[in-house]
């Protein structure tokens, strides 16, 4: 169970374009997500929290103009890098945690997506 | 901001041995986690742990929780050829809308047959 399912798992595109990353929670509904950006031989940093329904919580240091966060439904959340450039250019995962399990309750991530901008 | 620190970077075993990790941090955490992750995948969570002291086992994994709730420890028994990975830990703090996972820069583990 708590299986989180991301699409696509690789883009590549040139520069200036506009990708879209969706996350689904496939066997569970998750009123959060969270999206995290991964560098080479680096750990996850988190870049937002996404909450259903309402705006996204985004860390410090992140352009919101830069990565929309779309978070209509229960089992889905959308990450969209506007007009990319190379040095974004990143594994991103996301991830989520079983509504009403507890606050404490395991992330579980998706298998990330590969965007290689040109 | 909260760091958790994991060290060495990489280790280097040989299959059959033992091989324990530490993660420590500055600040308290309300629960821990351990992740691995391969390459080109999302982290797969191996233990969680929710109580100061706590030690849990899944498989030949064995995972304790610090009682200072600052540190955690992940020990893998009798190490195979796919044990291969990053292992990362991760505390997670907060709750409800700020409710987050922070994560220590991972050890890549090796196995030589």
């Amino acid at each position: 169970g708590a299986v989180v399912s991301q699409h696509p798992s690789r883009v590549i595109c040139k520069s200036g374009t506009s990708v879209k990353i969706e996350c689904r929670s496939l066997d569970f509904q998750a009123t959060t997500m969270f999206w995290y950006r991964q560098f080479p031989k680096q750990s996850l940093m988190l870049m937002a929290t996404s909450n259903e329904g309402s705006k996204a919580t985004y860390e410090q240091g992140v352009e919101k103009d830069k990565f929309l966060i779309n978070h209509a439904s229960l089992t889905l959340s959308t990450l969209t890098v506007t007009s990319a450039h190379p040095e974004d250019s990143s594994f991103y995962i996301c991830s989520a945690f079983v509504l009403g399990g507890g606050s404490n309750q395991p992330q579980h991530f998706g298998d990330g997506t590969r965007l290689s901008i040109l | 901001g909260q760091q958790l620190n994991q060290s060495p970077q990489s280790m280097f075993i040989q299959e059959g041995e033992d091989v324990s990790m530490n993660c420590t941090s500055s600040s308290i955490f309300n629960t821990w986690l351990w992740y691995k992750q391969e390459p080109g995948e999302g982290p797969v969570l191996l233990i969680a742990l929710y109580k100061a002291g706590e030690l849990t086992s899944n498989g030949r994994l064995t995972a304790q929780f610090g009682i200072t709730r600052k540190d955690s420890f992940l020990n893998i028994s009798a190490s195979i050829p796919s044990d291969v990975g990053i292992y990362f830990c991760a505390g997670h703090g907060g709750s409800g809308a700020n409710s987050k996972l922070t994560f220590g820069k991972g050890i890549t583990l090796s196995v030589r047959p």
